[in-house]
């Protein structure tokens, strides 16, 4: 156990909608990371975020939103649904950036789009 | 932009065997991370082993061990006394010092341990 919890599970959308999906960072990591992981891929970079700023992003589009709050919680909000944003999705936590580079997964969200 | 390369997509190893997995990564930089990640059927990604790149010596952490090849930028893994815990996905990464917090993953190997 990472101590870093993700919500939902599993999460069925139809194409067009939008998801919200919510990591809780290990107590007193001001970081957090977003991958997607599609099925057989090894994880891709979505964005960072240190005290609720985005620091840093990978080559997702716009419609890839994403928020940290003080209490270590954040989201990744993904708008217009298409089918290849299925995937299994991870957050990661970790100290400030550049500190360290101790990150620690959570269990992921599995998105499915149909 | 740095690339992480896993050519291995399965492999199988007998119980107490030891297999290496291989990795090769592509970088511009000095300085920077490289890791071991295990990725069981439970998802969550588990830290194996970490190798910081001005280090010459390899990592090893009990039975894992890596054998990093600075000027070849190759990174292997070496499983010993394989156990059926190991069965899993496994994954190499880089972290460069643009920001070492954000990892470029490869595309992994799994592996089966076999009884």
């Amino acid at each position: 156990e990472t101590g870093v919890t993700q919500s939902p599970t599993h999460l069925i959308k139809t194409r067009g909608q939008q998801v919200t999906l919510r990591c809780s960072s290990q107590s007193g990591h001001n970081t957090v990371s977003w991958y997607q992981q599609a099925l057989g891929q090894g994880p891709q970079f979505i964005f960072q975020y240190y005290r609720e700023e985005e620091n840093g992003r990978g080559n997702f589009p716009p419609r890839f939103s994403g928020l940290q709050f003080p209490n270590y919680s954040s989201e990744l909000n993904v708008n217009a649904l298409e089918l290849d944003d299925s995937a299994l999705y991870l957050c990661a936590s970790s100290l400030e950036p550049g500190l360290t580079n101790e990150q620690f997964f959570g269990p992921g969200t599995r998105l499915t789009v149909l | 932009a740095q690339t992480v390369t896993q050519s291995q997509p399965e492999m199988s190893v007998q119980e107490a065997e030891t297999v290496t997995l291989s990795c090769t990564y592509d970088t511009s930089e000095n300085n920077y991370y490289l890791f071991w990640y295990k990725q069981p059927p439970s998802r969550q990604m588990i830290l194996v082993i970490r190798q910081e790149a001005y280090k010459q010596q390899n990592a090893t952490e009990n039975r894992f061990s890596v054998n990093f090849q600075k000027a070849a930028k190759s990174f292997s893994l070496k499983i010993s006394d394989s156990q059926l815990g190991d069965t899993a996905m496994y994954f190499c990464a880089f972290a460069g010092s643009d920001n070492f917090n954000k990892f470029y993953f490869g595309s992994g190997t799994k592996l089966n341990v076999k009884p």
